[in-house]
């Protein structure tokens, strides 16, 4: 069964320090993958995604990701973190290329001064 | 461009009654529309998938006959809560897909308190 897996629950950064956030999927066909964060009470902004072409995509706010197909995972970073990265990151992929997606259970990521 | 709205942003209604939450794709047709339910600190859950003039797909354990959906046109779905109760207090969230398109565009989310 086709599944996304994201760990840890909560991440702390410091300021400036690296921010990585892992995701994995399990599947047997290609998938389409997408990186959202959600601020409090707000819907989900897309940061950045992977559909095909070059594995290492770049997205908004200084975010990037890389699609390793013999790893099954799709890591988001940013090289150093600033207050206002504080929010919910979740990790979506679209299985089979359509626009059905499944969701990781997200990383609530907090910023330490 | 790709914008989504909800309306109401928040809404507060009483055990028994129903409500209904609207969901617009501003600036694109969208053929399909998506309804997701996201309980505190957790991630989304699909409750059912819509496209514009058929009966909406709703995922397994999903009361159709609790969730009502309609997709009446290419720019709007709405979700009706029928008979709210206390525990369907929750943040409901839409996303759009235009045709053939693999990318959904997420409104701002309906918070949803019964009581």
């Amino acid at each position: 069964a086709q599944s996304v897996t994201q760990l840890g629950s909560h991440v702390s950064v410091s300021e400036g320090a690296l921010v990585l956030l892992r995701c994995n999927y399990s599947s047997s066909v290609p998938p389409y993958l997408f990186w959202y964060v959600q601020y409090p009470n707000q819907g989900l902004q897309l940061l950045l995604k992977y559909t095909t072409g070059a594995t290492l995509v770049k997205g908004i706010n200084g975010f990037e990701a890389e699609f390793k197909k013999s790893e099954t995972s799709f890591h988001l970073t940013k090289p150093s973190a600033h207050m206002s990265d504080a929010a919910e990151y979740f990790c979506a992929v679209s299985f089979y290329g359509n626009n059905r997606l499944a969701f990781g259970k997200g990383n609530q990521v907090v910023v330490i001064p | 461009g790709a914008v989504v709205s909800q309306h109401p942003s928040r809404v507060i209604c009483k055990s028994g009654t129903s409500v209904k939450i609207e969901c617009r794709s501003l600036d694109f047709q969208a053929t399909t529309m998506f309804w997701y339910r996201q309980f505190p600190k957790q991630s989304l859950m699909l409750m059912a998938t819509s496209n514009e003039g058929s009966k909406a797909t709703y995922e397994q354990g999903v009361e159709k006959d609790k969730f009502l959906i309609n997709h009446a046109s290419l720019t709007l779905s709405t979700l009706t809560v029928t008979s709210a109760h206390p525990e369907d207090s929750s943040f409901y969230i839409c996303s759009a897909a235009g045709q053939g398109s693999y990318e959904q565009y997420f409104g701002p989310g309906t918070r949803l308190t019964v009581t």
